[in-house]
């Protein structure tokens, strides 16, 4: 079984960039979060992806965009990059989507984002 | 009040003594809880679920949950220095697989 894997690992970008992250989520999971994690912080809920659908969207503007692919991998887009956009981004997989699921995330290794 | 709360430590302990992590949580609702283990750099692991009161035994780890008191726990018995991580708690409202995760609590074991 594949776990969740992330690409790129590590990136720098400049202030104003714009920034595309991807993920493959585990064989048999059809939903897709992804998070963000400053250093010293939990992660923060961006947003969820269900059967190419977003699902639900935490407190993140609009620059923050993603998408989901038929497959169920996804991408996570950043406009008009910010110093404070610096940070781990992490997605996360789960077998159920809507209701009935259990809340368990498996989450990728994540790409750290630095913004100069 | 935050959602989530947790000390963020450290907490220091020998190796071969018990680790007592606490969490509150400020939604009533919330159904699913869970213990994620993170080390430096590297991103979280799942280690403990939990829905229901009381307690839940998995090799040396047991989650306690107390949802009259919107409390969870996590003890790590026979702690040993590879249990050197932070510590995340997270809780879930149901339904939607949205976790709300803690700052965590860094966990140091001495040899």
């Amino acid at each position: 079984e594949t776990g969740v894997t992330q690409s790129p690992t590590h990136l720098i970008k400049t202030r104003g960039q714009q920034v595309t992250l991807r993920c493959s989520s585990q064989s048999g999971h059809n939903t897709v979060s992804w998070y963000q994690q400053a250093l010293g912080q939990g992660p923060q809920f961006i947003f969820q992806y269900y059967r190419e659908e977003e699902n639900g969207r935490g407190n993140f503007p609009p620059r923050f965009s993603g998408l989901q692919f038929p497959n169920y991998s996804s991408e996570l887009n950043v406009n008009a990059l910010e110093l404070d956009d610096s940070a781990l981004y992490l997605c996360a997989s789960s077998p159920q989507g809507r209701e009935g699921n259990t809340g368990e995330l498996f989450f990728g290794e994540g790409s750290r984002l630095t913004v100069l | 009040q935050k959602e989530v709360e947790q000390n963020s430590g450290p907490l220091s302990v020998p190796e071969g003594a018990i680790a007592s992590l606490n969490c509150t949580y400020s939604d009533r609702v919330s159904q699913s809880f869970f213990w994620y283990r993170q080390y430096s750099g590297k991103s979280p692991e799942l280690i403990m679920s939990i829905y229901s009161n009381g307690d839940k035994e998995d090799g040396r780890f047991t989650a306690q949950l107390n949802k009259a008191s919107q409390y969870v726990s996590l003890l790590i018995r026979d702690s040993q220095p590879s249990d050197s991580a932070t510590y995340l708690c997270a809780v879930n409202r149901g339904g939607y697989s949205t976790l709300t995760f803690g700052k965590g609590t860094m966990l140091l074991v001495s040899p």
